[in-house]
């Protein structure tokens, strides 16, 4: 049972595009929402997360949209670059239980 | 000043060999976890260590297992190596504050483990 769905798997964008990746969750109890980018070779890196308290939240380029009733969010990358080109997982958790479940990632690339 | 780190970086072995993977964080964090990402970059846990104890193990072959000296330290033990176990293991390790939880896991270089 996958309990983090995302979409889409790839996605390729010119530069300067606003790449879109959305994640759908099915446990309600999850209260904590991180996005991880991945480059070839290198371990997941925390890029941005959020809470359920608030709708949105932005951290330079990236915004992170949530919609608690229909149990989904999404990344957001503004103004996309090909250093953007990575892969890209969210994920949930529920505090103070540590682990996280991945959606299966998409993998960006952002064309010069 | 690495924050997690990973030996060995590569590891190609035989079928039914034993082989281990060390996980060393310098962070100061109390939990630590293994990865296993497959070729199609799915990351699943596996195990999950608080202060030296397993906290969490998923459905993974007794042909694993994990060992923590101590906090600082997660190594992955396996078994009789089969061609499924191919995969990148990553280590992570994250700080549990009492009552408020970061959750934010900080993951090390990985280790790409072929078995032919």
């Amino acid at each position: 049972q996958q309990q983090v769905k995302q979409s889409p798997q790839s996605l390729i964008v010119q530069k300067g595009g606003i790449p879109i990746i959305n994640c759908a969750y099915e446990n309600t109890a999850f209260d904590y929402f991180p996005w991880y980018q991945q480059f070839p070779g290198k371990g997941p890196a925390l890029l941005i997360a959020i809470r359920p308290d608030v709708s949105e939240k932005k951290e330079g380029r990236f915004t992170i949209s949530f919609n608690k009733s229909a149990k989904q969010f999404s990344l957001h990358i503004m103004d996309s670059q090909p250093g953007d080109s990575a892969t890209y997982f969210c994920a949930a958790s529920i505090s103070g239980y540590s682990t996280l479940t991945f959606g299966k990632g998409t993998m960006l690339l952002v064309s010069p | 000043d690495t924050a997690v780190s990973q030996t060995p970086k590569y590891l190609v072995t035989q079928m039914g060999n034993d082989k281990s993977i060390k996980c060393e964080q310098n962070l100061g964090h109390d939990t630590m976890y293994w990865y296993k990402q497959d070729s199609k970059k799915f990351l699943k846990i596996m195990f999950s260590y608080n202060n030296k104890e397993l906290i969490i193990n998923e459905t993974v072959p007794n042909r694993f297992s994990p060992k923590s000296p101590d906090k600082a330290h997660l190594n992955l033990h396996i078994n009789s190596l089969e061609l499924g176990d191919s995969a990148v293991y990553f280590c992570a390790s994250s700080q549990e504050v009492a009552g408020a939880s970061t959750d934010t896991q900080y993951f090390g270089p990985g280790t790409r483990l072929t078995v032919l």
